[in-house]
């Protein structure tokens, strides 16, 4: 069965400071990972999948398959990235079922 | 375009009651995917619909029910409430046949049961 571990519920760093937001997964297949995020007040939304290699936001992640993690990174934090992140894995390989971890509240400091 | 939509937007039911939630997917997507999500969880996938019928399902007992009409909007239904099925239930929409496409979702029905 497929798992998804996020270790930090809570993560509070200052404006300006490199952010790491922790993933890790249990899947013995080729998964395909995701970042969502939900933003106060708005609902949940994809930032980024492994799958497009892109940027977004200044936010990356790089699916490292031999320790199994997708941890999410941002070099310099901005306030406005203060929001609920949640790591999620598609066993499925096209969308058909997300597994979500318990999600990384982050917030940005001035 | 208004995105997913959902309703009702809060419910209060008893333990035992059944009760329906409605979702109507973003439009030009086929396939409609529940999720139950508890206070201080990350969201729990409880099935999916696709052409009308229920192409995955997540580990939830046959109390949870759902169904997909031809316009491709979607109702999920639980019968006999117990006091643990208070959550958020998330609908959220894709498009299949697209390869790897983004699921949509929306507000969410928050659901309490005393």
């Amino acid at each position: 069965a497929q798992r998804v571990t996020q270790p930090e519920k809570l993560l509070s760093v200052f404006k300006g400071a490199p952010v790491e937001l922790k993933c890790n997964y249990s899947y013995s297949g080729s998964p395909e990972l995701f970042w969502y995020v939900q933003y106060s007040r708005q609902r949940l939304q994809l930032l980024l999948r492994h799958i497009s290699r892109e940027s977004i936001k200044g936010f990356t992640a790089d699916l490292n398959k031999g320790e199994t993690s997708f941890h999410l990174k941002k070099p310099f934090a901005q306030e406005e990235d203060s929001a609920m992140y949640y790591c999620a894995l598609d066993s499925g390989g096209s969308n058909y079922k997300l597994t979500f971890g318990k999600g990384t509240l982050l917030t940005v400091n001035p | 375009d208004a995105g997913v939509t959902q309703s009702p937007t809060h419910l209060i039911k008893t333990r035992g009651q059944q009760v329906t939630l409605r979702c109507s997917p973003k439009s030009g997507h086929d396939t409609v995917s529940w999720y139950q999500q508890a206070l201080g969880q990350g969201p729990q996938f409880i099935f999916q619909y696709y052409e009308e019928e229920e192409r995955q399902r997540g580990n939830f007992p046959d109390r949870f029910s759902g169904h997909q009409f031809p316009n491709y909007s979607s109702e999920l239904n639980v019968n006999a409430l117990l006091l643990g099925d208070s959550a958020l239930y998330l609908c959220a929409s894709s498009l299949t046949g697209g390869g790897v496409t983004e699921q949509y979702f929306g507000p969410g029905t928050r659901l309490t049961v005393t």
